[in-house]
């Protein structure tokens, strides 16, 4: 079984600061790895996955995730927070190989204080 | 990228009711659809994996005399609550799985907020 841990359901920064959001995962094989974006009353929009390669994988938007196998971790960061980074962030674990059975964080909200 | 609609956005209906949501996948063919469902403050819950020409899969505890899944062509799968209970309100996403050996493989509907008086 997959599943995924999402530290702080809510996260504040100052806009220019650097943006962390935690990320842990459980899975008995490698899995692939995604990080999702949610504005308010909208679908998710993926920002990044890792699913082989390079670890450290860049998305959209400037924010990129490390996948730390040793960790069991996919945390995501951008070096500076914008205003319209503030949305609700999805960690999601797949199997590997696969897209049937996405299973998806709690969430965490990200607030950017101007 | 690759678009998969969701309609409608928004719906408020009277209790008793039947709800229809359609999911269609716009510029590609999806043999595989899933449907989530969001309550607030939490997570997607998988609720049924939607295949085309064949029955749902559904997730332990959803009912599926309750959450009636068609995916009668490659480019849409409908959601229908029936008989919907205050219960049921939630926000519904659908996505749906890109055949392929390159790219991106799974794209999301908007999702539809769900209302029930």
């Amino acid at each position: 079984a997959q599943s995924v841990t999402q530290l702080g359901s809510h996260v504040s920064v100052s806009e220019g600061a650097l943006v962390l959001l935690r990320c842990n995962y459980s899975s008995s094989v490698p899995p692939y790895l995604f990080w999702y974006v949610q504005y308010p009353n909208q679908g998710l929009q993926l920002l990044l996955k890792y699913t082989t390669g390079a670890t450290l994988v860049k998305g959209i938007n400037g924010f990129e995730a490390e996948f730390k196998k040793s960790e069991t971790s996919f945390h995501l960061t951008k070096p500076s927070a914008h205003m319209s980074d503030a949305a609700e962030y999805f960690c999601a674990v797949s199997p590997r190989g696969g897209y049937q059975k996405v299973t998806f964080g709690t969430g965490t909200k990200l607030q950017v204080i101007p | 990228g690759a678009v998969v609609s969701q309609h409608p956005s928004r719906v408020i209906c009277k209790s008793g009711t039947s709800v229809k949501i359609e999911c269609r996948s716009l510029d590609f063919q999806a043999t595989t659809m899933f449907w989530y469902r969001q309550f607030p403050k939490k997570s997607l819950m998988l609720m049924a994996t939607s295949n085309e020409g064949s029955k749902a899969t559904y997730e332990q505890g959803v009912e599926k005399d309750k959450f009636l899944i068609n995916h009668a062509s490659l480019t849409l799968s409908t959601l229908t609550v029936t008989s919907a209970h205050p219960e049921d309100s939630s926000f519904y996403i659908c996505s749906a799985r890109r055949p392929g050996l390159s790219g991106e493989k799974l794209f999301f509907g908007s999702g539809t907020q769900l209302s029930v008086l």
